[in-house]
């Protein structure tokens, strides 16, 4: 059965802190995906990776940071959280395929609070 | 105007109700249109998707595309409680790059 981790459901954190927020898929898939969730704006793309140590960045990548050290890992980094930054995020990856498309498949979100 | 245009919600239906879900898009290059389904605490799951224009079935779910009028709609026949969630359009151009829209939350009142 197809999996992505999130390493947290919940987590507060304090503004000026440095947040790291883990995923891992273990359908070793090549892209992994980082977004946001919020009320009325739906998912934006904060960056993305097609292969180990490759990133790009998505349509709001101000104040973020990533790391794909490992093809299942891809980490999201908040280099000094600030309030603007309390949101859901998602993980997602996928892997290319016959359809024309690659469905993302996404993990259970980490809820974040900045204090 | 935003890419893609969803209409919020918050919708409630009697169990057993047709519901008929829509996105509005601008961007004349999307080729493929899919509709995730998103439970409340859980990540989106995609429930369905189409190529170009046209209809798709897949049970009670009916998929529809009108690429002339950049318009997609998602109908549910017989909706059930368990249907109950939010449900997201996304579109691409081609392969990964998914844009969303922010999302209709459905209510299927017992």
């Amino acid at each position: 059965d197809v999996k992505v981790t999130q390493s947290s459901r919940y987590l507060v954190k304090r503004t000026g802190e440095k947040v790291f927020l883990e995923c891992v898929q273990d359908m070793d898939h090549e892209n992994m995906f980082w977004y946001r969730q919020d009320p009325g704006l739906g998912l934006r793309l904060i960056y993305f990776s097609y292969d180990v140590k490759m990133k790009e960045k998505g349509d709001i990548p101000e104040g973020y940071s990533v790391s794909r050290e490992k093809k299942e890992r891809f980490s999201l980094i908040l280099e000094s959280a600030s309030t603007n930054q309390t949101s859901m995020y998602l993980c997602a990856s996928s892997q290319e395929g016959d359809r024309g498309f690659d469905e993302q498949f996404f993990g259970p979100g980490t809820r974040l609070t900045v204090l | 105007q935003k890419e893609v245009e969803q209409d919020p919600g918050p919708l409630s239906v009697p169990e057993g109700a047709i519901v008929s879900l829509n996105c509005t898009y601008s961007n004349s290059a999307f080729q493929y249109f899919m509709w995730y389904r998103q439970y409340s605490r859980k990540g989106p799951e995609l429930l369905m998707y189409t190529y170009s224009s046209g209809n798709k079935e897949d049970g009670r779910f009916t998929a529809q595309v009108d690429k002339s009028s950049k318009y997609i709609s998602l109908f549910i026949r017989d909706s059930q409680p368990s249907d109950s969630a939010t449900y997201l359009c996304a579109m691409s151009a081609y392969g990964q790059n998914f844009v969303f829209g922010p999302g209709t939350r459905l209510s299927v009142l017992p």
